[in-house]
């Protein structure tokens, strides 16, 4: 079945830095590559999302990018401020039409004011 | 009005209570999910539901026992859950099954523990 695997779990930079987070997905066949933002105490939210025929996605300070040949996908953040402290996860949906995403396994983000 | 609304937030049982946690959306979507979560882990898929029907049910106990009355809302009843059981639900829902159904959008979450 799918999987995806996510790095680092654990992320602290200084604020004004990047942060790059980093999916690896198994089934070749999926399309669509959401990634959210869940704070403490709260339900995940979308922040940005890509699907399989754009290489790059660019959303103010957040910007993804999928490589489907390496079947990988990043998310990046530029310049970042305390309040992106939060743990975030990628997913990948089957090319299927069905509701199954698959998440990683999430990366706590730490930004250090 | 882009929100999904989970009731109780909180939510103590015993092992041979039966409860029901409450979802509702009005954003028009035909796709809801239930979800579970444990402490530093990805939320876990447990049911979806397209158009008020169970399309999916990811070989859940059946001490779950997921409720759709309509486009709006959605139920999850319990009955006789273990401790492991313990863990945050989330309610979600999107316009459509798919990966071309749109955001999925989740509610807050009820904290469940069992007793």
């Amino acid at each position: 079945g799918e999987n995806v695997e996510q790095h680092p779990s654990t992320l602290s930079v200084q604020e004004g830095d990047s942060a790059v987070i980093k999916c690896t997905y198994s089934d070749s066949a999926s399309n669509y590559f959401p990634w959210y933002k869940q704070e403490l105490g709260k339900g995940p939210q979308l922040i940005i999302d890509i699907r399989s025929n754009v290489g790059e996605k660019k959303d103010q300070r957040i910007a993804v990018t999928l490589n489907k040949t390496a079947k990988h996908f990043s998310l990046h953040i530029t310049e970042t401020q305390p309040e992106d402290s939060a743990v975030y996860f990628c997913a990948a949906h089957l090319s299927s039409n069905t509701g199954k995403l698959i998440f990683g396994q999430g990366t706590t983000l730490q930004v250090k004011p | 009005d882009t929100e999904v609304t989970q009731t109780p937030k909180h939510l103590v049982m015993g092992m041979t209570n039966k409860k029901s946690l409450k979802c509702e959306q009005h954003m028009g979507h035909r796709a809801m999910y239930w979800y579970k979560q444990k402490a530093k882990k990805p939320p876990e898929l447990m049911f979806v539901y397209s158009y008020e029907k169970l399309s999916i049910n990811e070989s859940v106990p059946s001490r779950f026992s997921p409720e759709c009355p309509n486009s709006s809302l959605l139920n999850l009843h319990l009955h006789a859950l273990q401790p492991e059981d313990s863990a945050l639900y989330l309610c979600a829902s999107s316009l459509m099954t798919g990966p071309l159904g749109g955001e999925l959008f989740f509610g807050e979450g009820s904290r469940l523990t069992v007793l």
